[in-house]
Order: C-alpha cells, then sequence, then structure tokens
C-alpha cells in the first residue's frame, strides 16, 4: 500500500462546476498537508498549505484535512478552463521530506 | 513570495555525455533543497536532498555517482547527470525550503520550473 492515494482521473468537469480533489493516507504522524498545481512540463506551485486538521479557504480554492480519517480534499469553486492542469497532494512528517500522491489530471471544458 | 530559478529549462545532449543543472534560491536561503525526477504522467519521485555545506543523502536506488549533486552555498545547488544515457531522459524539477518558514513552524517547499532532459 502507497503511503499517499490519489487517483489520477483524469476528471473532466464543465465550467463553472464546483471539483473535488481527494487523497487518502496511511501514515498518522503526517502533520504538514499541501496542494500543488502543476501545469504540463511546469514545476508545481503551491496553491494550499495546512498544518494539522481543520479547513482553509483561499478565493475559489477550500483545502480540508480529516485526520481521523486521514483523508484530504482540495475545492475548486466556478473551475475555470484555466484550473485545467494535475493537482497534487503532498504531505510531511515534521520538517520531513515530502510525500506525494500520483497527482489527479484535471480538465475543465468551456 | 520565494521564488526557484532552476536553469536550464531544457536540453539534449548525446549519450555519454555530462549535463549540469542549476537550482537557485533567488530572495531566500535554502539551507535545503530537493531534486525529484517526474516520467509522464507520474508523480514526483524524490532522489536526493541537498544540504548546504556538506554531503546529500540520496534515496533508495538513485546512483549517487551518476546523480552528483553539489550544494556549495545557501542559494545554489547543482544535479549533474554524469555519462547521460537514454534512460536518463527525464523532468527534473528542484525545490528549497526557505529558512524564514522553518522558524515560523510552516514546512512549505517552492520547486523550480524543471529541467526537461533529453539524452539521445
Amino acid at each position: 500500500q502507497k503511503e499517499v492515494e490519489q487517483d489520477p482521473g483524469p476528471l473532466s468537469v464543465p465550467e463553472g462546476a464546483i471539483v473535488s480533489l481527494n487523497c487518502t493516507y496511511s501514515n498518522s504522524a503526517f502533520q504538514y498537508f499541501m496542494w500543488y498545481r502543476q501545469y504540463s512540463r511546469k514545476g508545481p506551485e503551491l496553491l494550499m498549505y495546512t498544518y494539522s486538521s481543520g479547513n482553509k479557504e483561499d478565493g475559489r480554492f477550500t483545502a480540508q484535512v480529516d485526520k481521523s480519517s486521514k483523508y484530504i480534499s482540495l475545492f475548486i469553486r466556478d473551475s475555470q478552463p484555466s484550473d485545467s492542469a494535475t493537482y497534487l497532494c503532498a504531505m510531511s512528517v515534521g520538517t520531513y521530506k515530502y510525500i506525494f500522491g500520483t497527482g489527479t489530471r484535471l480538465k475543465v471544458l468551456a | 513570495g520565494a521564488v526557484v530559478s532552476q536553469h536550464p529549462s531544457w536540453v539534449i545532449c548525446k549519450s555519454g555525455t555530462s549535463v549540469k543543472i542549476e537550482c537557485r534560491s533567488l530572495d531566500f536561503q535554502a539551507t535545503t533543497m530537493f531534486w525529484y525526477r517526474q516520467f509522464p504522467k507520474q508523480s514526483l519521485m524524490l532522489m536526493a536532498t541537498s544540504n548546504e555545506g556538506s554531503k546529500a543523502t540520496y534515496e533508495q536506488g538513485v546512483e549517487k555517482d551518476k546523480f552528483l549533486i553539489n550544494h556549495a552555498s545557501l542559494t545554489l545547488s547543482t544535479l549533474t547527470v554524469t555519462s547521460a544515457h537514454p534512460e536518463d531522459s527525464s523532468f527534473y524539477i528542484c525545490s528549497a525550503r526557505d529558512r524564514r518558514s522553518l522558524r515560523s513552524g510552516a514546512n512549505v517547499l517552492t520547486f523550480g520550473a524543471g529541467s526537461r532532459l533529453t539524452v539521445l
């Protein structure tokens, strides 16, 4: 079993839809949870960062962490074609190395 | 915000030659930088952790003599792919952790734009 599981997609949604992206993990020691967006042939860029459990909102993006279920989510409201990218979840124990999910490819159709 | 510059963004080389990729933190100091490799439609695979002023720590299965890492200053780490072969063709990405984020208790990595290596 991988430490971090993420559905690779692709996930196709119409413009304006609410997108839900998820990751599950097995290591209960993870404390830091991140979501990165990666456009084709580019490096990942940080979208959301959460320490421990709870919700965090930034514009159209909301990140949720449920440590009891070992489950994290990223919601994108009013999705736009420019949101089409691969979304990677990442998590770490303390300041140790990140463990990445495989990434979910999202396509927002105009 | 923190910016990491990676150069070159793409490189083509002949089999048997060596290629150097640079990773610079532009507006912050990074005691630790990370080098990843990414295959098409796959996630990031950590290759090694580069520590300023000391030897890099390589992940299991990564040949340290093949992938030479040097972190000579707080703003620069280099990855040299030695005697490159077609199977080394990949997308290499570096990342750095801002020392200021560590002091604040955060753990945020900033990534470079990546370097696409094609070995003929």
